[in-house]
């Protein structure tokens, strides 16, 4: 079955402290894995997409990696203004070809204290 | 503005009164979908549309139609809704296999 697990559930930095938020995943073909960013109610905002192995990206303060079985989401001196719940999500390659079904993991929610 | 609007943004109902949620995206995406958020369970995907007139059940569908007769547009009905259908709803859309846009949500609460 199709699972991604985010780790922690929940992390308090304090500004500038540097870590990593973790995604690891369990999906029959991996088509491609996004990072979003979630505000108190609000809708998740994207982040990233990373399609192969050894794939990274980056972003201000953030830099998500991918290997064969997970994914991190770096956090560089982050700042208050980080603070948010931080959602992965893989896109699956079904029958037949891609599909459009994403799997999203529970989150990450990151609290950055001034 | 590029965006992906629902509504209502908030709504209490009572157990068997049918409802509609609207959603429409102005980027002239393909691919449109309905997810429902919930504690501890994360984002949930109900349908999703690839194309006109072209729909699928995602992960949690029972309780759940939608059409999509316009491409911009892809309302999601309730037909009888029930207490375990209380939750916040997020409509989405995207290019082909790409990242999905999507709106600010909509917060059901059924009495």
């Amino acid at each position: 079955e199709d699972q991604v697990t985010q780790s922690p559930e929940a992390l308090r930095l304090q500004e500038g402290e540097s870590s990593s938020l973790n995604c690891s995943y369990t999906v029959s073909g991996l088509r491609g894995l996004f990072w979003y960013r979630q505000d108190p109610g609000k809708g998740p905002e994207f982040l990233f997409t990373l399609y192969s192995a050894g794939e990274e990206k980056e972003k201000e303060r953030l830099k998500a990696t991918l290997t064969k079985k997970e994914s991190f989401l770096h956090i560089t001196a982050p700042k208050p203004e980080d603070s948010a719940t931080y959602l992965c999500a893989v896109q699956a390659v079904g029958y037949g070809g891609a599909t459009n079904k994403l799997i999203f993991g529970t989150g990450t929610l990151l609290a950055v204290q001034p | 503005e590029a965006q992906v609007t629902q509504n209502p943004r908030y709504l209490i109902t009572v157990t068997g009164k049918k409802l509609t949620v609207t959603c429409s995206q102005n980027m002239n995406h393909e691919y449109m979908s309905w997810y429902r958020q919930d504690p501890g369970l994360g984002l949930r995907q109900i349908y999703y549309s690839m194309n006109v007139e072209v729909t699928d059940k995602g992960d949690v569908p029972e309780g759940y139609k939608v059409s999509r007769k316009e491409k911009r547009n892809f309302p999601l009905i309730l037909e009888s809704p029930s207490p375990n259908q209380t939750s916040l709803y997020f409509c989405a859309s995207s290019p082909a296999w790409s990242e999905q846009f999507f709106g600010p949500g909509t917060r059901l609460t059924v009495l």
